[in-house]
């Protein structure tokens, strides 16, 4: 199965700037996807991004607030941007190798202060 | 719609007992179905998948599921707990249908091993 490496692994942010995360797999996928796993929540799909083409949104989330770029067939980034206290969240990337067995990378703990 | 329920938010087992964590989806075409196991601040692992064929599946740990069409249910068991298996388990359903490959999670079950 692909691995994932997402970095930073976490970070600590002031309100109203932004954070990119990056993930990189060790094969060509060509689909990923990004979750937002609020503190004590489930994973919440935030958008599909497949190279190529503009990321798809989920329902309450927006391109202003969580831009994705994905240049190529093994890196991507979410960027958060304009950070509230409402942000801090774990942010996982995860890719869709085929048949399942979808794989995640470790996750980016944020915390907006 | 896909989607997924998993009966009960926290369950405490002794160690070396029963492991049952309950899981049922609803899927308009034969689902996808998979556990996956989250650590305290770690990402998700695969534990175990069902996608076509047996529909008991072995996974990794010990643990294993049975897909029960008749109760749109995929239970995981594991026959004797261990502390290690100390953890949130999150289980996920994607439709088999051409185009769709998102992944809806249930709310996820914590689970805690008492010595």
């Amino acid at each position: 199965s692909a691995v994932i490496s997402q970095k930073p692994s976490r970070d600590i942010c002031q309100r109203g700037t932004s954070l990119t995360i990056q993930c990189q797999v060790d094969s060509q996928v060509t689909m990923m996807f990004w979750y937002r796993q609020q503190p004590g929540q489930s994973l919440t799909l935030i958008a599909t991004a497949n190279q190529g083409s503009e990321a798809t949104y989920e329902s309450g989330f927006v391109i202003d607030k969580f831009p994705i770029s994905r240049p190529n067939l093994t890196f991507s980034t979410l960027t958060v941007s304009n950070m509230s206290p409402e942000d801090s969240s774990i942010y996982l990337c995860s890719v869709a190798p085929g048949a399942g067995g979808y794989t995640f990378g470790s996750g980016t703990r944020l915390t907006v202060v | 719609a896909q989607s997924v329920t998993q009966l009960g938010s926290h369950v405490s087992v002794s160690e070396g007992a029963l492991v049952l964590l309950r899981c049922n989806y609803s899927s308009s075409v034969p689902p996808y179905l998979f556990w996956y196991v989250q650590y305290p601040n770690q990402g998700l692992q695969l534990l175990l998948k069902y996608t076509t064929g047996a529909t008991l599946v072995k996974g990794i740990n010990g643990f294993e599921a049975e897909f029960k069409k008749s109760e749109t249910s995929f239970h995981l068991t594991k026959p004797s707990a261990h502390m290690s298996d100390a953890a949130e388990y999150f289980c996920a359903v994607v439709n088999s249908g051409a185009g769709s490959y998102q992944l809806t999670f249930g709310k996820g079950t914590k689970l805690s091993v008492i010595p």
